[in-house]
């Protein structure tokens, strides 16, 4: 079965902290890995999409990486902010199938 | 930018009524996408479509029908709408090659009475 979870399940930090959020997937026959950000009671609003040749990608403050064989992928916040606070999820694309992961709450304080 | 957007915000129904939830895109999409949004339980697909008048189920098809007219319209019908179906719903969409990514509509919080 294909399964993604996602540790930890929340996170507090202070502002201007470097953090890592980590994705893990069972089935590594993937097409890519899509990052979302959801801001409580809205939808997924796209950060990073990383295909299966990728090692990485960037955006900004953000970076994500993809290490396939061994299932995972971390996304990367540098100098984290109060605006970052949200909760991430990561969705794995079988094709035309989608399995996010329960997402992590991030808060970021001030 | 790719817009996909969703009739309502906020919808509240009373238990039986049949419910309409309409997402519309403006990239000229093939694949459509419903999911179901509960606490504990994360997203769920409940049916997507790969073209006009397609449609698969996903993982919770049941209580839900959908209709796919046009292209750039996918619809979330609750025929008979009961209180274990108030969730957030979000709808999606992609192009059909599967290396591209999913843009999501801001969700509609439905609430049965």
């Amino acid at each position: 079965k294909q399964e993604v979870t996602q540790i930890p399940a929340a996170l507090s930090v202070p502002e201007g902290e470097n953090l890592v959020l980590n994705c893990s997937f069972t089935d590594s026959a993937i097409y890519n890995l899509q990052w979302f950000r959801q801001d409580p009671g809205k939808g997924l609003t796209s950060l990073l999409l990383i295909q299966s040749s990728q090692r990485e990608q960037t955006s900004g403050r953000l970076n994500a990486s993809l290490d396939k064989s061994s299932g995972r992928s971390t996304l990367y916040i540098a100098a984290s902010q109060p605006g970052d606070s949200a909760t991430y999820l990561c969705a794995v694309n079988y094709g035309q199938n989608f399995v996010f992961g329960p997402g992590t709450r991030l808060s970021v304080l001030p | 930018d790719v817009k996909v957007t969703q009739s309502s915000r906020y919808l509240v129904k009373r238990t039986g009524e049949k419910v309409f939830l309409e997402c519309v895109q403006d990239m000229d999409h093939e694949n459509m996408f419903w999911y179901r949004q509960d606490p504990g339980l994360g997203l769920r697909l409940i049916y997507f479509s790969y073209d006009v008048k397609m449609k698969e189920k996903g993982d919770i098809p049941e209580g839900y029908s959908v209709s796919r007219e046009k292209k750039e319209r996918f619809s979330l019908i609750l025929e008979s709408a009961s209180t274990n179906q108030t969730s957030m719903y979000l709808c999606a969409s992609s192009f059909s090659n599967p290396y591209n990514e999913q843009f999501f509509g801001p969700g509609t919080r439905l609430t049965v009475l």
